[in-house]
C-alpha cells in the first residue's frame, strides 16, 4: 500500500541557516512525488515535482529535492531560509488517481 | 487564471443537519479532487471526477457523504446528519490530462459541527 511518512512533526530554524525536511514513501512502482506548502488560511501550493529522470530536482522560492530510490526518500532543502518560508509543508505521492499526502512538517523561522 | 475557488469558506452547523459545499475548478481542468484534512494532518483523500464521471471514491466517504460534477465544470460535496466527527477542512483540488498528480488547490471549506 501507498504511505508517506515525514518523521519531523515540526522543525525550527534560523533565518538564513539551511533547510532540510525529510520525507520518506513506500510505493510498488516507479512514484511520483511532490513537495506542497500550505500557510496559514492558502490553499496548498506545489513547489516541486519529481516523475523520472534528474533525481535533483529544483522547484519555486528556491527549494529543491532529491529522489533517492535506494532510501525510498524524496528530501525538501532550501541552502538559505527566509521568514517567509514558515508554514506548513507536505510530501507525497501519486499513483493512479489518488495522491496520498503526508502529515505535514511545521516550519518555524527565528529571526 | 482565477484559480479553484471554494464555498463557503467556513461553515458552521449543528449535529444532524445537512450541509452542501461547492468547488469551481480552474476552467481547463477536466479532473477534480475533494480532499478532507483534520488538525495536524496532511489531506485525505476523498474522491476524485473526470469530467462528470466520479471514478473513484475512497472508505472514508461513508453513505453520508455524496459528491458531484453534473457537468463536468462545478462540483457539490454533500454531508448529510452531520456528526462532531465531520468537523474539518474541506479541500478541493483540479488538474489537467498533462499534468499527471500535479493539482491545483482551493482555500477549501472549514466546517464545524457543534
Amino acid at each position: 500500500a501507498q504511505s508517506v511518512t515525514q518523521p519531523d512533526i515540526h522543525i525550527t530554524v534560523s533565518e538564513g541557516a539551511s533547510l532540510e525536511l525529510r520525507c520518506n514513501y513506500s510505493y510498488g512502482a516507479t512514484p511520483y512525488l511532490f513537495w506542497y506548502v500550505q500557510s496559514p488560511g492558502q490553499g496548498l501550493q506545489l513547489l516541486l515535482k519529481y516523475f523520472s529522470g534528474d533525481t535533483l530536482v529544483q522547484g519555486i522560492k528556491g527549494f529543491e529535492a532529491e529522489f533517492k530510490r535506494s532510501q525510498s526518500s524524496f528530501n525538501l532543502r532550501k541552502p538559505s531560509v527566509h521568514w517567509s518560508d514558515a508554514a506548513e509543508y507536505f510530501c507525497a505521492v501519486t499513483g493512479g488517481f489518488k495522491t496520498i499526502f503526508g502529515a505535514g512538517t511545521r516550519l518555524f523561522v527565528k529571526a | 487564471d482565477t484559480g479553484v475557488s471554494q464555498n463557503p469558506r467556513h461553515k458552521i452547523t449543528k449535529r444532524g443537519q445537512n450541509v452542501t459545499f461547492r468547488c469551481d475548478p480552474i476552467s481547463e481542468h477536466n479532473r477534480l479532487y475533494w480532499y478532507r484534512q483534520t488538525l495536524g494532518q496532511g489531506p485525505e483523500f476523498l474522491t476524485y471526477f473526470q469530467n462528470e464521471a466520479q471514478l473513484e471514491k475512497s472508505r472514508l466517504l461513508s453513505d453520508r457523504f455524496s459528491a458531484e460534477r453534473p457537468k463536468g465544470s462545478f462540483s457539490t460535496l454533500e454531508i448529510q446528519r452531520t456528526e462532531q466527527g465531520d468537523s474539518a477542512m474541506y479541500l478541493c483540488a483540479s488538474s489537467s490530462p498533462g499534468q499527471t498528480g500535479e493539482q491545483y488547490f482551493g482555500p477549501g471549506t472549514r466546517l464545524t459541527v457543534t
